[in-house]
Parts: structure tokens; C-alpha cells; sequence
């Protein structure tokens, strides 16, 4: 596609819900990025692709968190017995290069999960 | 651990300013810097990418600096419209961390009023 998109736009849950936030990459790019944004902050880390290996998932704030890209396109971050906390906006980022920091990132609008 | 952050938090300005945003950091080893914009409901855009070598890059009415040595970067707007308002994030890349996540500073607000 001609961009990175992301679905759904907003998510309701009710606390203790699972939820799958799903990301379409830019066609062929190689690296595919996950963040969490709370209001009024800027992005934080949970993890990175290289195709379908999960490279780094160093920013998954608890084991109640993964993410999963098992064709090396489409990407899905799941958040299991979600908590208000994890209210954020959750951006998806890919890029055609390895690494994809300093090649430029298009990043997708994002999801906005409010956990009520 | 990296840390990022941008000052002021938001700004208002006039229509026609000159403005400048500015971002600190706190390990000096990085790849290189980005500043995005983010509009309200959207995803991030790319503006400016300065790799650790450079010491400035320019786009249009836009001018990012980069001093590595004293961990601070400037973001430069000329002549603002109100078309310039925007969340205006920047981000490095480190070379200590093994991955190639970017961390992000919070944002400075910008409104610029007709």
C-alpha cells in the first residue's frame, strides 16, 4: 500500500480484555517498529522486526504484552487482561531498510486505546 | 539509559515569527537525529535527519543544528504560518544500544495564530 496503516483507529476495552492491534507495513519493507505514545509524550520503544524475527523486544513493559510478524509483513500487538495504564496511542513505524532508524521511517496514524 | 528532552513544552506565537525549538540529550554517542512533526490524530512525519558527522540540515523554512559534543540540537522555523502547528518531536539513535529503536523527546507544542 502506499502507506502504513493500522487498525482499528480507536479501541475501547473494558480492563481484564485482550486486545489485537494490527499493523499493515508499507509493501517489502523489511523493518517494522511498534511504540506506545501516553498523552502528552512522546513515543516510547516496545519492540522491533527484521522481517519475521523479533529482534529486539527490550520495550514490552510486561509479559502481558506480544507481538508477532510470522510472514514478515503484516504485524499484530496483543495486549492480554489489559489495564487503564495501558491507555496510550500505539504507532506502528517500517522502513525499507535493516534498521530502519536513520533510512526514514514511515510511521502509520496509529491506534488509540483507551482502557475504560 | 538515553534521555531526551525539548523545550519549551508548548509555544504560541504569532503568525510571520521566526521560532526556535529546542531538544537536549544526555549521551552524547549517537547515530544521528530526527525531528518529526505530529499532527493531532496522525502518525509521525520526517523532517530533518542529521547524521552524527553534520552539523546542520535544511528543508525549506526549516534548519535543524546539531552540537553532539554539548548534546543539543535546534529546530529553526522561518517566517511561521499557521500551517506550522504542530507537535514537534525529536528523537536520536544511539550507539550504545544494541537495537535501533530511537528515543524520543516529549514534544514541544506549537501554534502559530493568524
Amino acid at each position: 500500500g502506499a502507506g502504513v496503516s493500522q487498525s482499528p483507529r480507536y479501541k475501547v476495552a473494558k480492563r481484564g480484555q485482550d486486545v489485537a492491534l494490527r499493523c499493515d507495513p508499507i509493501s517489502g519493507h523489511v523493518s517494522l517498529f511498534w511504540y506506545q505514545q501516553a498523552l502528552g509524550q512522546g513515543p516510547e520503544f516496545l519492540t522491533y522486526f527484521q522481517n519475521e524475527a523479533q529482534l529486539d523486544k527490550s520495550g514490552l513493559p510486561s509479559d502481558r504484552f506480544f507481538a508477532e510478524r510470522p510472514e514478515g509483513s503484516v504485524s499484530t500487538l496483543k495486549i492480554q487482561r489489559t489495564q487503564q495504564e495501558d491507555s496510550a496511542v500505539y504507532l506502528c513505524a517500517s522502513s525499507s531498510r535493516e534498521g530502519g532508524a536513520g533510512y526514514g521511517y514511515t510511521f502509520g496514524s496509529g491506534t488509540r486505546l483507551t482502557v475504560v | 539509559k538515553q534521555e531526551v528532552t525539548q523545550i519549551p513544552a508548548a509555544l504560541s506565537v504569532p503568525e510571520g515569527e521566526n521560532l526556535v525549538l529546542n531538544c537536549s540529550f544526555t549521551d552524547s554517542a549517537i547515530y544521528n537525529l530526527q525531528w518529526f512533526r505530529q499532527d493531532p490524530g496522525k502518525g509521525l512525519t520526517s523532517l530533518l535527519l542529521i547524521q552524527s558527522s553534520q552539523r546542520e540540515q535544511t528543508s525549506g523554512r526549516l534548519n535543524a543544528s546539531l552540537d553532539k559534543s554539548s548534546g543539543r540540537s535546534t529546530l529553526y522555523i522561518a517566517a511561521s504560518q499557521p500551517g506550522d502547528s504542530a507537535t514537534y518531536l525529536c528523537a536520536v539513535r544511539d550507539r550504545n544500544n544494541a537495537g535501533n529503536m530511537l528515543t524520543f523527546g516529549g514534544g514541544t507544542r506549537l501554534m502559530v495564530k493568524p
